[in-house]
This record gives C-alpha cells, sequence and structure tokens, in this order.
C-alpha cells in the first residue's frame, strides 16, 4: 500500500520569509497529492491539490511541485504571514472510479514569527 | 451548507464503555471517511464508504471498532469496549465520489477514556 514521508517536522520562519515542505510517496501508481491544513482545534483543510499529469501549480502565495520520477512533491509559501501557523499535511492517493483513500504524511507543524 | 457535522465534539468516558461517534456528510457527498489522528501516528483513514457500503475497511484496528453508514446522510463508528490507547481525535471527512475531489473534514470527537 501507500506511504507518505513528511519533512520537516517543525519549521519557525520569520514572517516574510519563505516555507517549503516536502514528501515522499511509495506507490508510482498514485495520481493525486492534496495539501492540506490544519488549524487548532479543527479539521484539516484542502489549500492546494496537484494531479500526476502535472509538475507545478500555484494559487497566489502557495504552490506545489509534483517529480514523478523520483516520487517526491512540495509545498511552498511565499511571503508568509503569521495566519499561515498550522499543521500541514501532504496526502498521496491512486483515484479510480471506485477508489481514492487518502493517505497522510506525519504533518508540519509551521510556525511563523511575526 | 454546514459542512460536515460530527457529534458529539468531546467525549469522556470510562474503559469498559461503548462509544458511539457520529457524522452528518455533506448532502450531495456519496463517499465518506473515518480518520483517527494521534501524536503518534498523524492521520491514520480507518473506513470509507462509497455510496453507503463499505470499500475498504483495512484501517479498523481490532474488532472492537466497528461503523455504518445506514444511509447517505449519517454514519457512526462505534468502538466496544472503549480502552485507554483509544484515545483520539476523529473526524470524519466527506467527498462528491472520490475521483479528484476535495475531502472535507469535519471538526472532529476528541475522545479521551479513562
Amino acid at each position: 500500500g501507500e506511504n507518505v514521508e513528511q519533512h520537516p517536522s517543525t519549521l519557525s520562519v520569520q514572517e516574510g520569509d519563505s516555507a517549503v515542505i516536502k514528501c515522499t510517496y511509495s506507490d508510482s501508481a498514485s495520481n493525486y497529492f492534496p495539501w492540506y491544513k490544519q488549524e487548532l482545534g479543527k479539521g484539516p483543510q484542502l489549500i492546494i491539490d496537484i494531479r500526476s499529469n502535472v509538475g507545478e501549480k500555484k494559487d497566489q502565495r502557495i504552490a506545489v511541485t509534483l517529480n514523478k520520477t523520483a516520487k517526491h512533491f512540495s509545498l511552498h509559501i511565499t511571503e508568509t504571514q503569521p495566519e499561515d501557523s498550522a499543521v500541514y499535511f501532504c496526502a498521496a492517493t491512486l483515484v479510480t472510479s471506485n477508489t481514492g483513500k487518502l493517505i497522510f504524511g506525519q504533518g508540519t507543524t509551521l510556525q511563523v514569527k511575526p | 451548507d454546514a459542512g460536515v457535522i460530527q457529534s458529539p465534539r468531546h467525549e469522556v468516558t470510562e474503559m469498559g464503555q461503548e462509544v458511539t461517534l457520529r457524522c452528518k456528510p455533506i448532502s450531495g457527498h456519496n463517499s465518506l471517511f473515518w480518520y483517527r489522528q494521534t501524536m503518534m501516528r498523524g492521520l491514520e483513514l480507518l473506513i470509507y464508504f462509497n455510496n453507503n457500503v463499505p470499500i475498504d475497511d483495512s484501517g479498523m484496528p481490532e474488532d472492537r471498532f466497528s461503523a455504518k453508514m445506514p444511509n447517505a446522510s449519517f454514519s457512526t463508528l462505534k468502538i466496544q469496549p472503549s480502552e485507554p490507547r483509544d484515545s483520539a481525535v476523529y473526524f470524519c471527512a466527506s467527498s462528491l465520489r472520490f475521483k479528484e475531489s476535495e475531502a472535507f473534514f469535519g471538526q472532529g470527537t476528541r475522545l479521551t477514556v479513562v
């Protein structure tokens, strides 16, 4: 089955700096890679996703890159703000017409210092 | 839409008691997932349903855990008997037929077994 490794487990940056979180996956058949943000006391919320036929996707200050050959994908947050402080999870799955269970990484606690 | 609704938000119970967690998915969504979150193991998928039918329950830790989805608008996760190591936050998520579709998470139920 799929296994997802996420690094680092904690990340502290100064406001305005960039933050990068990296994930690797084991199943080369996986074709969908979402990123979730979890704030204290809340459930995870999707912030960006990428599919295996795309190498990069950007949405304002966040971007995700995917390297299928190396089986890794990364989240990039530019111009970080204190409200970006949260736990971020990557996930991977093989989406078919009948299946699509998300396997999550261990999470990265991001702290943005004002 | 109110989003995915879970109840209760917090549950404290004594070891050996039966615990039932409830979930109301987003109307129209036909995939439902139960996850467990702990510091040690992160977000683990326990079971997921498509059109009320359990598709994969390989993540259910033991026979003490069971899940049902009697209709498209309601699901339960039951633990009987509960043990202290079951203490965790349990999340329910739903999506519109898991095919490249965002999974929306509820607020979670924090379970403490003493």
